[in-house]
């Protein structure tokens, strides 16, 4: 079965800081790739996702992920947080074909952006 | 368009008391899913529809059954809460494999 290890539970940084999170998936054939963002008290929402083509994928509100298929990686990176990207977030891996959408979550990181 | 729509937001139960989580999309979506959400565990897949009329077991299906009654709703049942069942629960929603899934706000249902 697919497996998702999100490396970073917790993590605390100032404002226009460096982020990056990183996500590994253990199944070695065809994956859809999501990161996801659950901000305070609401649900989850798409920031970006990797079906194929170019390996880096580009997302919203200036977060951007690298596919690297010899690492089994999909890393979420952000050149400058801010104070509003205090969230928590998780990468979710699809096996395909006939996964019929199911996804596998990693268990999530934490990340607070002080002021 | 609400998208995807969860009822109750909130929900206490006592060990033993029965209870059904409501889900329903207005997008036209084939598959629909129920998740739990627990600290450090990140979401993990409870039950499944990939198309009207077919449910089939996720990761942790134990304690919980499943309805598709229409394209639309999706509706999870605890028919002997137990406080292990105490998470917050999403519906998601999708339009085949290869797209985005769509999630509802969540219930927090909590079991004493």
């Amino acid at each position: 079965a697919q497996s998702v290890s999100q490396h970073n539970h917790h993590v605390i940084l100032s404002e226009a800081a460096s982020l990056e999170l990183g996500c590994n998936y253990s199944y070695g054939g065809t994956v859809n790739l999501f990161w996801y963002v659950q901000y305070p008290g609401q649900h989850l929402q798409l920031l970006l996702k990797y079906f194929s083509g170019d390996p880096l994928v580009k997302g919203i509100k200036g977060f951007e992920a690298e596919f690297i298929k010899s690492k089994f990686s999909f890393n979420l990176r952000k050149p400058s947080v801010q104070w509003s990207d205090t969230a928590e977030y998780f990468c979710a891996v699809g096996d395909t074909p006939d996964s019929w959408g199911k996804l596998q979550f990693g268990s999530g990181t934490q990340v607070v952006v002080t002021p | 368009n609400a998208g995807v729509t969860q009822t109750p937001k909130f929900q206490v139960l006592k060990t033993g008391q029965s209870m059904t989580l409501q889900c329903a999309q207005d997008m036209n979506h084939n598959s629909m899913y129920w998740y739990r959400q627990d600290p450090g565990m990140g979401l993990r897949l409870i039950y499944y529809s990939a198309s009207e009329g077919t449910t089939d077991k996720g990761e942790v299906p134990n304690g919980y059954n499943v309805s598709r009654l229409n394209k639309r709703e999706f509706s999870l049942r605890l028919e002997s809460a137990a406080p292990s069942q105490t998470s917050v629960y999403f519906c998601a929603s999708t339009s085949g494999p290869e797209d985005t899934q769509y999630f509802g706000p969540g219930t927090r249902l909590t079991v004493l």
